[in-house]
């Protein structure tokens, strides 16, 4: 069965960086590009980018771009996303998901299809 | 602010029926509404995505539709089981995927 396992909750202090790791299985892992969704505590869901399988593209949402890094490695099937420069507002728990696309004759649909199970990172100082 | 609007609650008999909607502009491109269902402490499930697919172990009575600017996610016959947060998700004017701001489902 399809499963993404994450890395564990980290606590930061402002300005410091956090890499997240999501190890996925029970599929072909070069077959489908991951997405990284944040959720602030109570709060809704923010899209921060997606990353191909094979690292070869990336599409950040304009509020990281100049902060994220993602990225996967085919040998691990393992997806990484960097968040640098962390402020207080940054914490929230942290999603991976797996990214595939629909597509009939009435449009077009991007699912999430999978999730990992979630990583709490706080930043406190 | 989200650019996808949703009702923050609503509330349902058992067994009854519920429509969860979503509003927003640029639902009126040719991309597809999809609906998520959060429960508490946990990651969220896929529940509909395109016309009105379900993937594998999403019961029946979850449904979607849409008309112009509005997407729709139906629960006909409410559980208990049911009772979480429904998020949808589409693209935003800037071509980016957005999430709507949630809808909280009690079932009483």
């Amino acid at each position: 069965q399809v499963q993404l396992v994450q890395s564990g909750g980290e606590v930061k202090g402002p300005g410091a960086s956090v890499k997240v790791s999501c190890k996925a299985s029970g599929y072909t892992f070069s077959s489908f590009g991951i997405v990284w969704v944040r959720q602030a505590p109570g709060q809704g869901f923010e899209w921060m980018g997606w990353v191909s399988a094979n690292n070869d593209s990336r599409n950040y949402a304009q509020n990281f771009q100049d902060r994220v890094t993602m990225t996967t490695e085919t040998s691990t099937t393992t997806a990484y996303m960097e968040l640098r420069t962390l402020r207080p507002d940054d914490t929230a728990v942290y999603y991976c998901a797996r990214y595939a696309n629909f597509y009939d004759s009435g449009g077009y649909a991007e699912l999430f299809d999978f999730w990992g199970q979630g990583t709490l990172v706080a930043v406190s100082s | 602010s989200s650019e996808l609007s949703q009702d923050p609650a609503v509330s349902v008999a058992l067994g009854q029926t519920v429509r969860i909607t979503c509003l927003g502009d640029s639902l009126r491109s040719h991309y597809y509404t999809t609906w998520y269902q959060q429960k508490p402490g946990q990651a969220p499930v896929l529940v509909i995505y395109g016309r009105n697919n379900r993937p594998s172990g999403i019961p029946d009575r979850f449904s979607g539709s849409s008309s112009r600017n509005t997407a729709s996610l139906t629960i006909t016959g409410a559980q208990a089981d049911d009772e979480a947060a429904y998020y949808c998700t589409s693209r935003d004017s800037g071509g980016y995927p957005r999430f709507g701001g949630g809808t909280k489902v009690t079932v009483l």
